[in-house]
């Protein structure tokens, strides 16, 4: 595709249940991130691919929270339990390489009822 | 740890006003320092970016340059436009590639 793809662009759960979102990088780009966008935290960082590196997860919340990247192309971001404050806008980014301009996709607004 | 701090909006001009959003960072060596822009309704898209010391970058008329010095970023464009109503974000790239963030400023420019 042209841009960096993400779905759902929505999601409701309720408070317990697992959710996972999705990603789609713009084809050829090694470098994959997830960033969370929300009103108390502003915008963070969450987990980076690069190639076939092991990733860096240092910005994971917490461990109901994990990522993984197959084929080094499409990221699912997978949300174990969810809680109230895990609402809020998950974005992902992809990058031709690390030091490389990362183009966003358009974000999935999470919310947990 | 590294920081952006950016000023808070919203910020309201009228059309064709001078405009500066301030932004400075507190990081260990010299990161690259961009400044990301978010239309409503759109996803964040990459505005500019300097890579070291006194670069200056540009592009839809904003400016912004790389002071060392001051460890600053600041935003500005000659001449707003009602179309650059958005949020802009100043952020950095720090050594694990990870970008940190500023907070985020809301501009409103009426006609």
């Amino acid at each position: 595709g042209a841009g960096v793809s993400q779905s759902p662009s929505n999601k409701v759960t309720e408070k317990g249940k697992d959710v996972e979102l999705r990603c789609d990088p713009i084809s050829g780009h090694t470098a994959l991130y997830w960033y969370r966008q929300s009103l108390g935290q502003g915008l963070e960082f969450l987990i980076y691919f690069q190639g076939n590196s092991a990733p860096d997860k240092s910005g994971l919340p917490s461990d109901r929270f994990s990522a993984e990247r197959t084929g080094g192309s499409v990221s699912t971001l997978t949300i174990q339990r969810t809680q109230q404050e895990d609402s809020a806008v998950y974005l992902c980014a992809s990058s031709l390489d690390k030091d490389t301009e990362a183009f966003f996709g358009q974000g999935t607004r999470l919310t947990v009822v | 740890g590294d920081s952006v701090t950016q000023m808070e909006g919203p910020v309201t001009l009228s059309e064709e006003a001078f405009l500066t959003i301030n932004c400075t960072y507190t990081a260990t060596g010299y990161p690259s320092l961009f400044w990301y822009v978010q239309y409503p309704g759109e996803g964040l898209q990459l505005l500019l970016k300097a890579t070291k010391a006194d670069d200056k970058g540009s592009n839809k008329g904003f400016e912004a340059t790389y002071r060392k010095e001051t460890t600053s970023f600041h935003l500005e464009k000659g001449s707003v436009q009602v179309s650059d109503s958005a949020v802009y974000f100043c952020a950095l790239q720090n050594p694990n590639y990870q970008l940190i963030w500023g907070a985020g400023t809301k501009l409103i420019i009426k006609p």
